[in-house]
Order: structure tokens, then C-alpha cells, then sequence
């Protein structure tokens, strides 16, 4: 089945370090990609989606490219404030696979960023 | 404000107990989910319903029931036969549903005595 994989955290940068967090997927179909934030004590917030490969995603700094060769969606920042601390999940929705367009999501990683 | 406000914030159930966590949306979206969030383990769903008086069970359904008698309104039913109901409940909403975003209430704690 549809499946996300990310890389395991905690993941500790100093403020204003360069930030990557590794995403790779498993579909049958033609997902769409998204990357969600968590920040302490409340929902997930969209923080940035891509529709088809090649398509890059981006918002407040971050950016996503989907990568169909790689099957990969890799979150990166070029320079991260105290304020990015959160807990990042990768996700994706597949209509054409089992999970019938429902949110896939990885298991998260949380981000500390120090000033 | 639009937006899903899920209440109460903490709840704690007994042995045998069900509860009932509420989730409401002034959004006037069609499509409203439930999810579980254990630490470590990603979001997991929960249920989810398309339309008024239509829901579907999602990955890990037993144990949990639901109804969606208004529109706007989502509530899960933690019941006795949930075994391990100490989690992170999620409520969330969307437009449509494939590609759609997702808005996502504040969540539920709850908590076994």
C-alpha cells in the first residue's frame, strides 16, 4: 500500500543553519505531496503541496521538489529562525490507490532550532 | 473567525466509559475526518465523512464511532471497547476531497484514569 517515510528527528540547528528534512514515498497512483506543520499544543497547518513531478512547493521560506524518479520530497530552508521549531509531516494523497484520496502521513520530525 | 474548534482541549475517561470529543466547523466544508496521534507513530485515521449522514471507517476504526447528523458537526465516541484510547485526537476539514487541504482543529488529549 501508499506509504511515507521520513527521517527520524530530533533534528537540532542553530538559527539561520541550512535546514533539509528527507521525505520519500511509495504510491501506485499519482499522488499529490504536502508537507504539514505541527507547532506545540495545537493542529497541523498546510505549509506547502505539490500536484504533479517537477512541481515545486513553497511558503514562508521552505521550499519541496517532487521528485518522481527519486519518489522523494525533500523539505528545505536556506536559513531557519527559533520560530521554525515544529514537528514536520510529510503526507500524500492518492486517489487512484487504496487510501481512496485520504491523507497518507509519515511519523513527523520535530525540528529545534537554537538561538 | 473561520475555522474547527474541537473541545474539550483535556478529557479523561474511566475503565469502562465512553466519551464523546466534540468537533465543529464554521467553514462550510463537505468533507470532515478524525485522527489519532500517538508519539512517534504519525497521524492515523481514525473516520472520515464526505457528505451529511455519510461516514466511512478509515485505518483504524474499532473501537471508535461517529456520527455526522449537521454539516458542521463531527463527533467521536471513544467507547469501552477501545483498549489503549490515550492519544492525541485530531479533528480536521476540507473543501472536497482529493488534493484538498486540510484545516485542522487544536485537538483533544485524552487521558485514562
Amino acid at each position: 500500500g501508499d506509504s511515507v517515510t521520513q527521517m527520524e528527528g530530533p533534528v537540532t540547528l542553530s538559527e539561520e543553519a541550512f535546514l533539509t528534512i528527507n521525505c520519500t514515498y511509495t504510491a501506485t497512483g499519482y499522488p499529490s505531496l504536502f508537507w504539514y506543520v505541527q507547532y506545540p499544543g495545537e493542529g497541523l497547518q498546510l505549509l506547502l503541496k505539490a500536484t504533479k513531478a517537477d512541481d515545486k512547493g513553497s511558503n514562508k521560506g521552505f521550499e519541496a521538489t517532487y521528485r518522481k524518479e527519486t519518489t522523494s520530497f525533500h523539505l528545505e530552508k536556506g536559513s531557519v529562525q527559533v520560530s521554525d521549531s515544529a514537528v514536520y509531516f510529510c503526507a500524500l494523497s492518492d486517489h487512484y490507490g487504496g487510501s481512496q484520496g485520504n491523507l497518507i502521513f509519515g511519523k513527523g520530525t520535530k525540528l529545534s532550532v537554537k538561538p | 473567525d473561520g475555522g474547527i474548534t474541537q473541545s474539550p482541549k483535556y478529557l479523561f475517561r474511566k475503565e469502562g466509559q465512553n466519551v464523546t470529543l466534540s468537533c465543529e466547523q464554521n467553514l462550510n466544508h463537505d468533507a470532515m475526518y478524525w485522527y489519532r496521534q500517538d508519539p512517534g507513530q504519525g497521524l492515523r485515521l481514525i473516520y472520515y465523512s464526505q457528505i451529511v449522514n455519510d461516514f466511512q471507517k478509515g485505518d483504524i476504526a474499532e473501537g471508535y464511532s461517529v456520527s455526522r447528523e449537521k454539516k458542521e458537526s463531527f463527533p467521536l465516541t471513544v467507547t469501552s471497547a477501545q483498549k489503549n484510547p490515550t492519544a492525541f485526537y485530531l479533528c480536521a476539514s476540507s473543501r472536497g476531497r482529493v488534493n484538498e487541504k486540510l484545516f485542522f482543529g487544536s485537538g483533544t488529549q485524552l487521558s485514562v484514569l
